[in-house]
Formats: structure tokens, C-alpha cells, sequence
């Protein structure tokens, strides 16, 4: 198993430019996520999934869009990039919790510049 | 609001010390605490986790001491390593349409010295 990976794994977009990160996962998770990492500032939720079709907000969802197509593939969509994007950006997964607890499965991350 | 907090910052420790990072969270409905461990350039991984119900899990030489009462857990590395030098994250979440989303705390930079 590949786990979850993401692509690209850096890109530098100048402001006003739009793209897309791409995240899939081949664990047959129905959870997945989206988190960015800012120095100082932890682990922040962006968006998530409960399966194919549903998505909801996260702590900081403003700027991006989701969509989950499949169980598989969750892109995250930025519109309109701003400075304040730029961040490294996780995508994790994770299948149903049993025994009152789940891991979450990270991919490598894409650093995002946005000039 | 930050749910929940996280101290130190970074750590610096040497080689066969305890290194020991807090956490206290603010939700009494968080029911399960884990930890992650990063390392430069990759992702988080799932290093050890805690339910309220027990006030301390070991697995090697991590430990998580839990305080229910206190809404305190922190996470004990005893014998620390160089190996262990990376960013350690803890994290609050509880049950919601199946899955546990985790909040997290704002990191600790640990450096192991040799």
C-alpha cells in the first residue's frame, strides 16, 4: 500500500493564481482531511470528509474548496491564492474508530509559496 | 480559543535524559489523546495514544500521564535518543459521525544532544 499521497510536493504560485493539491489514499479510509502547518501554530483543520460526497468545515476554512468524488481522492482547491496560504499542507485519512479511538494517517505534505 | 494548549515550545535535552511535554485541553468531552511525531520533512505518525478512563499508558520507553481532573496529559520520554529529535504534537478529539478528528496543540521542538 502506497498509504496516502499527495502531490505536487512543493509549488510556488504568485497571488490570484488558483490550483489544486492533490491527496489520495489507498486504505479504503472513509474519513480524510485536510490540515495546513504554520510555525507555531500546530496542526490546523481546513476541511474534512466522512465519505464520498460529504464534506464539512474545519477551523480555517476560508479560501479553500473540497470535494470527495470518491473514497479515494480529496482535493483541496485554492480560488484565489494569498500570502497568507502559504504553508505546508497535510492531507490525512482515516478509517471507522473501533475501541474508542483512531489513528490518522498523514501524507508527506505539500509546501505551498504564494508569492 | 485554543483548545488545547501545549508547552514547551522546544526542548532540549541530553542524550539519556526524560523529556517531558504538556498538554491541557479545555473540553471536557474530548475522549481520546493522542500524541504524533514528526520529523523533518514528513508527516505526522501516531506515536501513542490515551482514553480518560486510565491515567497512564506506556509503550517502550514513551509514556502518557494522564489528569482527569486536572484536564492535564503529558508525554515522558525516558532514555531520550538523538533519534528522537522532531516535532512532537499532542491532540484532543471525541467521537463524531464515526471518526475522531483530532485538535491539535502548537507543537514542541525537541532536540536530543549526543
Amino acid at each position: 500500500n502506497a498509504g496516502v499521497t499527495q502531490t505536487p510536493k512543493f509549488q510556488v504560485l504568485k497571488t490570484g493564481q488558483s490550483m489544486t493539491l492533490q491527496c489520495a489514499q489507498d486504505m479504503n479510509h472513509e474519513y480524510m482531511s485536510w490540515y495546513r502547518q504554520d510555525p507555531g501554530m500546530g496542526l490546523r483543520l481546513i476541511h474534512y470528509s466522512v465519505g464520498a460526497g460529504i464534506t464539512d468545515q474545519g477551523e480555517v476554512p476560508n479560501g479553500y474548496n473540497v470535494s470527495r468524488s470518491t473514497t479515494e481522492d480529496f482535493p483541496l482547491r485554492l480560488l484565489s491564492a494569498a500570502p497568507s496560504q502559504t504553508s505546508v499542507y497535510f492531507c490525512a485519512s482515516s478509517s471507522r474508530a473501533v475501541a474508542g479511538g483512531n489513528e490518522q494517517f498523514f501524507g508527506p505534505g505539500t509546501r505551498l509559496t504564494v508569492l | 480559543q485554543q483548545q488545547v494548549k501545549q508547552s514547551p515550545q522546544s526542548l532540549i535535552v541530553q542524550k539519556g535524559g526524560i523529556s517531558i511535554i504538556n498538554c491541557a485541553y479545555e473540553n471536557t468531552a474530548f475522549d481520546y489523546f493522542p500524541w504524533y511525531q514528526q520529523f523533518p520533512g514528513k508527516g505526522p505518525a501516531l506515536l501513542i495514544a490515551i482514553r480518560p478512563d486510565v491515567s497512564e499508558k506506556k509503550e517502550g520507553r514513551f509514556t502518557i500521564s494522564f489528569n482527569k481532573s486536572a484536564k492535564q496529559f503529558s508525554l515522558h520520554i525516558m532514555d531520550s535518543q538523538p533519534g528522537d529529535s522532531a516535532t512532537y504534537f499532542c491532540a484532543a478529539s471525541m467521537e463524531s459521525g464515526g471518526s475522531y478528528i483530532p485538535t491539535f496543540g502548537r507543537g514542541t521542538s525537541l532536540i536530543v544532544h549526543p
